[in-house]
């Protein structure tokens, strides 16, 4: 089962800042926190993951809380090429079945013009 | 150029054929994986494999299975195929076993089984 709870649905208007939240509240300190997003009929694309730190790349920014138990996915500038559904995993560093990638049911954002 | 490459994009076929799916990663990864997104677009992992390990969900039914020839190749076989078989199915590869060395899976973009 997923461990994360994500918003069924968020808006986005085009051009704004996309800020996605995500809570993990049981995550482990060997777990790191990982966002991926699929747009329709494609397959999932990895956007960036973190395990403590603020993590920033050309696609987004991650934001993690202190104490770890929610995060923030923040896509600066939304285009209308950002709707997707997003998904947000945590994911352990050791070996075997706790290092696949559990996807839950994620967040439907659509960026409107 | 296409890093992680299904065959075939769309399968149609009658119940009780066996059929297969072929992927390719051309990243160097050392481990491939099957995800399974069923209608309600739920993906559920169904296998990981490197040339050491094998990790199989529970939950898939024996009919699945996964065939590597080399390491840049995980094909899946499916006999006997049911009706509820029919969904769309994802390769992915990324390095390492599972997950040691933290490397974000890429996905294929999936081959729609269609099961009648």
């Amino acid at each position: 089962d997923a461990k994360t709870t994500q918003p069924t649905s968020m808006d986005c208007a085009e051009g704004r800042a996309a800020n996605l939240p995500c809570n993990h509240s049981t995550i482990s300190g060997n777990e790191y926190v990982y966002w991926y997003r699929q747009i329709h009929s494609q397959g999932p694309q990895y956007i960036i993951h973190g395990l403590k730190n603020n993590e920033t790349n050309e696609m987004a920014s991650l934001i993690i809380t202190e104490d770890r138990k929610s995060s923030t996915l923040i896509l600066p500038h939304a285009t209308l090429r950002d709707t997707a559904v997003y998904y947000c995993i945590v994911r352990a560093l050791d070996g075997g079945s706790q290092g696949n990638l559990i996807f839950g049911k994620g967040t439907k954002l659509s960026v409107k013009p | 150029d296409t890093a992680v490459s299904q065959t075939p994009k769309y399968l149609v076929t009658q119940m009780g054929n066996d059929k297969s799916i072929k992927c390719e990663q051309n990243l160097g990864h050392d481990t491939m994986y099957w995800y399974k997104q069923d209608s309600k677009k739920f993906l559920k992992i169904m296998f990981s494999y490197n040339n050491k390990e094998l990790i199989i969900n529970e939950t898939v039914p024996n009919r699945f299975s996964p065939k590597s020839p080399d390491k840049a190749h995980l094909n899946l076989h499916i006999n006997s195929l049911e009706l509820g078989d029919s969904a769309v199915y994802f390769c992915a590869s990324s390095y390492g076993p599972t997950a040691s060395y933290n490397s974000p899976l890429h996905f294929g973009n999936g081959t729609r089984l269609t099961v009648t």
